[in-house]
C-alpha cells in the first residue's frame, strides 16, 4: 500500500518568515494530494490540495509544489500568521478515491512573535 | 445542509463493552470512510465504503465492523473494547472520482478503561 512521509515533526518559525513542510510518497499511482491543517480539538481542514496533472499551484499565501518523479509535494506558507500555528498533515490517495486516504504523521508549525 | 455528522463527540467505555459510533452525511456522496488518529501517528484508515451495500477494510480494521444500509450512514461498530482502541475517531465522506475533496466530522473521542 502507500506509504507517506513527512518532515519535519515540528517548524518553528518567526513571524513573517516562509514555512516549508515536506512530503515524500511511495506508490506512483497516487493522483491526488491534499494538505490539511488542523487545530487543537478540531478536524482537519483542507486548505490546498493538488493532483498529478498539474506541478504547483498557489492560492494566496499558500502554496503547493508535487514532483511526481521524485515523488515528493511540498506545502509553502509565505508571511507567516500567528493563526497559522497548528498541525499540519499530507496525504495521498491512490486511484478513483475509494481506498482513502493515506496521511502523514503531521508537521506541528510553532510561529513565533 | 449539515455536511457530516458524527456521534457521541465523548464516550468512555469500560474494556469488553461494545458501542457504535454513528456517523451520518447529507451530501449524498457515495463514499464513506473511518480513520482513527493518534498522538504522532496522523490519521489511519479503518474501514472504507463506495456506496451502500459495499465495505471493505483499509489499514487498521481489526476489533471494528461496520455496515452501509443506506447512503447516508455509515456507524462503526467496537465490539468488544480494547484501551488500545483509545482514540480520536473520524468519519469521512466524498463523491465518486479522484481528487474530490474529503469531507470530515468533528470527531468522537473514544477512551478505553
Amino acid at each position: 500500500g502507500e506509504n507517506v512521509e513527512q518532515h519535519p515533526s515540528t517548524l518553528s518559525v518567526q513571524e513573517g518568515d516562509s514555512a516549508v513542510i515536506k512530503c515524500t510518497y511511495s506508490d506512483s499511482a497516487s493522483n491526488y494530494f491534499p494538505w490539511y491543517k488542523q487545530e487543537l480539538g478540531k478536524r482537519p481542514q483542507l486548505i490546498i490540495d493538488i493532483r498529478s496533472n498539474v506541478g504547483e499551484k498557489k492560492d494566496q499565501r499558500i502554496a503547493v509544489t508535487l514532483n511526481k518523479t521524485a515523488k515528493h509535494f511540498s506545502l509553502h506558507i509565505t508571511e507567516t500568521q500567528p493563526e497559522d500555528s497548528a498541525v499540519y498533515f499530507c496525504a495521498a490517495r491512490t486511484g478513483g478515491g475509494a481506498d482513502g486516504l493515506t496521511f502523514g504523521k503531521g508537521t506541528h508549525l510553532i510561529i513565533q512573535p | 445542509n449539515a455536511g457530516v455528522t458524527q456521534t457521541p463527540k465523548f464516550q468512555v467505555l469500560k474494556t469488553g463493552q461494545s458501542m457504535t459510533l454513528q456517523c451520518a452525511q447529507d451530501m449524498n456522496h457515495e463514499y464513506m470512510s473511518w480513520y482513527r488518529q493518534d498522538p504522532g501517528m496522523g490519521l489511519r484508515l479503518i474501514h472504507y465504503s463506495v456506496g451502500a451495500g459495499i465495505t471493505d477494510q483499509g489499514e487498521v480494521p481489526n476489533g471494528y465492523n461496520v455496515s452501509r444500509s443506506t447512503t447516508e450512514d455509515f456507524p462503526l461498530r467496537l465490539l468488544s473494547a480494547a484501551p488500545s482502541q483509545t482514540s480520536v475517531y473520524f468519519c469521512a465522506s466524498t463523491t465518486r472520482g479522484s481528487g474530490n475533496t474529503i469531507y470530515f466530522g468533528e470527531g468522537s473521542w473514544l477512551t478505553v478503561v
